[in-house]
């Protein structure tokens, strides 16, 4: 059972904070890994993807990736009260032919005004 | 419009009976998904399609039947509806181009209650 982990939350951060968002991973034949935000009763949206180690900068978003850690994690600087919303790691499944993402349970995010 | 649409938004169904939830898009995206979202548990694969009449199972497919004749629909239907299939029904299609995948979109849910 390939497994990705998030801490639940709720992180809190102050607006104009960076809030770091965390996951792991198990399977070490992904290559492809996504954050989705999703807000309460919505569907989950895209918001950056990163296949290479390092750092990806899209806007006030940075995807951070140690595939030797297996560690992936997200940097929102400038926090908004608007980024306030659950937070989905997915990574693909690397050794099945399904292309198919495995989430994690997400983490909540709550930046307080 | 171009998208992913999901049919019906809610839905409220009594135990034991047939439910089929659909899913449309027009992309033309080869590989399509269901997942289902409860709580403490996230998003769990049901079923997965990589072309028109190409289907796999996921890691929660016990209940659940899909079809896929045409790339463009997907359907998921609950053969006997139970309360543990309560949940938010999720499609989602992808594609690859060349090496690079851009991950998922999905549809905008389906609330399923069974009484």
């Amino acid at each position: 059972q390939k497994e990705v982990e998030q801490n639940s939350g709720p992180l809190s951060v102050p607006e104009g904070a960076i809030a770091s968002l965390n996951c792991t991973y198990s399977d070490r034949g992904s290559q492809s890994f996504f954050w989705y935000r999703q807000y309460s009763g919505k569907s989950p949206e895209l918001i950056m993807f990163i296949y290479s180690n390092g750092d990806k900068e899209d806007g006030r978003f940075t995807a951070q990736l140690n595939k030797a850690s297996q560690y992936v994690s997200l940097l929102i600087r400038d926090s908004q009260p608007s980024d306030s919303a659950t937070y989905l790691c997915a990574v693909n499944e690397g050794d099945t032919g399904r292309r198919a993402l495995t989430f994690g349970s997400g983490t909540r995010l709550q930046v307080q005004p | 419009d171009a998208g992913i649409t999901q049919s019906p938004r809610y839905k409220i169904t009594e135990t034991g009976r047939q439910v089929t939830l659909m899913c449309h898009q027009t992309w033309s995206h080869s590989y399509m998904f269901w997942y289902r979202q409860d709580l403490g548990h996230g998003l769990r694969l049901i079923y997965y399609s990589a072309a028109a009449d190409i289907t796999d199972k996921g890691e929660v497919p016990d209940g659940y039947v899909v079809s896929r004749s045409k790339t463009e629909n997907f359907p998921l239907t609950l053969e006997s509806a139970t309360r543990s299939q309560t949940s938010v029904y999720f499609c989602a299609s992808s594609e690859w181009v060349g090496r690079s995948y851009y991950g998922y979109t999905f549809g905008s849910g389906t609330r399923l209650t069974v009484v």
